[in-house]
């Protein structure tokens, strides 16, 4: 089965604080992924992946970054985090090469911003 | 960019009841559409999905449709069981690769 391992599970952190969230899949997938998900507004897409190194922005990118240095992990970060990215942050990954696919999310992150 | 609406947000059913979630997409490229379901605290898992070039899918008590001209998508779960309360997504997708999700109905079966 494929495994993506998000390693945060809960953060708290302080207004102002840089945040790095780590997604790492074991399965040789191309595709990554970075969500937020909030009562009432389901998934929205902040930035995806198709390859080391790529990055494109999804709906909600303000305020996030991303970096893929290696095909297997892909990081999100808050660079100056704010109260209204207090959320739960679910990664997901899925085979590239022939468009949208199956994804396979981890357990998610749930930040708290104070 | 893709924007993907679906209904109900919430939906209460007796057990043994049909239940039917509908999602419309604006993007006329979008060819893949998935459905998830999220039970409370756990991450989405896929249940069914469905490509352009197909206009039905079943399996067991899970069947999902799909109409192109009009770009809506329709989840359909005959005989509804008390496991089958939970948060239910449906999604779209195209050639990029990303897929962009509704906001989900949360599903009651009443036993």
């Amino acid at each position: 089965d494929v495994k993506v391992t998000q390693s945060s599970r809960y953060l708290v952190k302080r207004t102002g604080e840089k945040v790095f969230l780590e997604c790492v899949q074991d399965m040789d997938h191309e595709n990554m992924f970075w969500y937020r998900q909030d009562p009432g507004l389901g998934l929205r897409l902040i930035y995806f992946s198709y390859d080391v190194k790529m990055k494109e922005k999804g709906d909600i990118p303000e305020g996030y970054s991303v970096s893929r240095e290696k095909k297997e992990r892909f990081s999100l970060i808050l660079e100056s985090a704010s109260t209204n990215q207090t959320s739960m942050y679910l990664c997901a990954s899925s085979l590239g090469y022939s468009g949208a696919n199956v994804l396979t999310f981890g357990a998610g992150s749930r930040l708290t911003v104070l | 960019g893709e924007n993907v609406e679906q209904h109900p947000s919430t939906l209460s059913v007796q057990e043994g009841d049909s239940a039917v979630i509908k999602c419309t997409y604006s993007d006329s490229a979008s060819n893949y559409f998935p459905w998830y379901k999220q039970e409370l605290g756990k991450r989405p898992q896929l249940i069914i999905d469905i490509r352009s070039n197909v206009g039905e899918k079943k399996d067991q008590r899970i069947a999902v449709t799909l109409n192109k001209t009009a770009k809506h998508f329709s989840l359909h779960i005959t005989e509804t069981q008390p496991e089958d309360s939970a948060v239910y997504f449906c999604a779209a997708g195209g050639s990029q690769g990303n897929l962009i999700f509704g906001k989900g109905t949360k599903l009651s079966v009443k036993p």
